[in-house]
């Protein structure tokens, strides 16, 4: 089993409508959970970060944890089609204060048709 | 404007030729990553410094070399030793002891083996 599972996709949703995007996971060490947006040829982005389990909402954008099941998934209300990208999810743990590698998923390729 | 540059955009190598990539940061973070992205298979770290003269190994090293001799440069060698060199080559950096380990990318190089 892959640490990071992701759906490549493409999702194929129409302009407006509600996007749900998901990951699980397998290390039950991961304790920060982001999301990265990459739009086409060029380097991701980081678009929100979460701690444990929950829900973080950052304007049309929701994070959502559930640590019990190692489900991840990130929710974008009134989609646009500058959403368009691809979204990674990239769970870590915690590293001492250290600075090492991220494992993404493999991304979710997004498409919102106007 | 504070941000990572990588040089060139688009390589072209020939089979058996060795090829540096260029990574640079004026971010002032003391850590940097090096990440190859193929179709379908998102970020796969390959090399990643946390301070200068010292980098160790991510999950696919074999057939690169790195060095860090500055804060700010971290480049990438792919040598004749890697047997399927083409793809999408991502710089970043983050600064050390931050507790999501946000990571900044460059652009990114695309390197295609002729």
């Amino acid at each position: 089993q892959k640490e990071v599972e992701q759906d490549p996709g493409p999702l194929s949703v129409p302009e407006g409508a509600i996007v749900s995007l998901n990951c699980t996971y397998s290390n039950s060490a991961f304790q920060y959970f982001m999301w990265y947006r990459q739009y086409s040829r060029k380097g991701p982005e980081l678009l929100m970060y979460t701690y444990s389990s929950g829900n973080k909402e950052d304007g049309r954008f929701t994070a959502q944890v559930d640590k019990s099941s190692k489900y991840i998934s990130l929710f974008i209300r009134d989609s646009q089609p500058s959403d368009s990208a691809t979204y990674l999810c990239a769970p870590r743990g915690y590293s001492g204060g250290g600075a090492d590698g991220l494992t993404f998923g493999k991304g979710t390729h997004l498409i919102i048709q106007p | 404007d504070g941000g990572i540059t990588q040089s060139p955009k688009y390589l072209f190598r020939k089979e058996g030729q060795n090829v540096t990539l260029s990574c640079e940061q004026n971010l002032n973070h003391d850590a940097m990553y090096w990440y190859r992205q193929d179709p379908g298979q998102g970020l796969r770290l390959i090399y990643y410094s946390q301070i200068v003269n010292d980098f160790q190994k991510g999950d696919i090293a074999e057939g690169y070399s790195v060095s860090r001799e500055k804060k700010e440069s971290f480049p990438l060698t792919v040598t004749s030793a890697q047997k399927n060199p083409t793809a999408f080559y991502l710089c970043a950096s983050s600064i050390q002891g931050g507790t999501y380990n946000e990571q900044f990318f460059g652009p990114g190089t695309r390197l295609t083996v002729l």
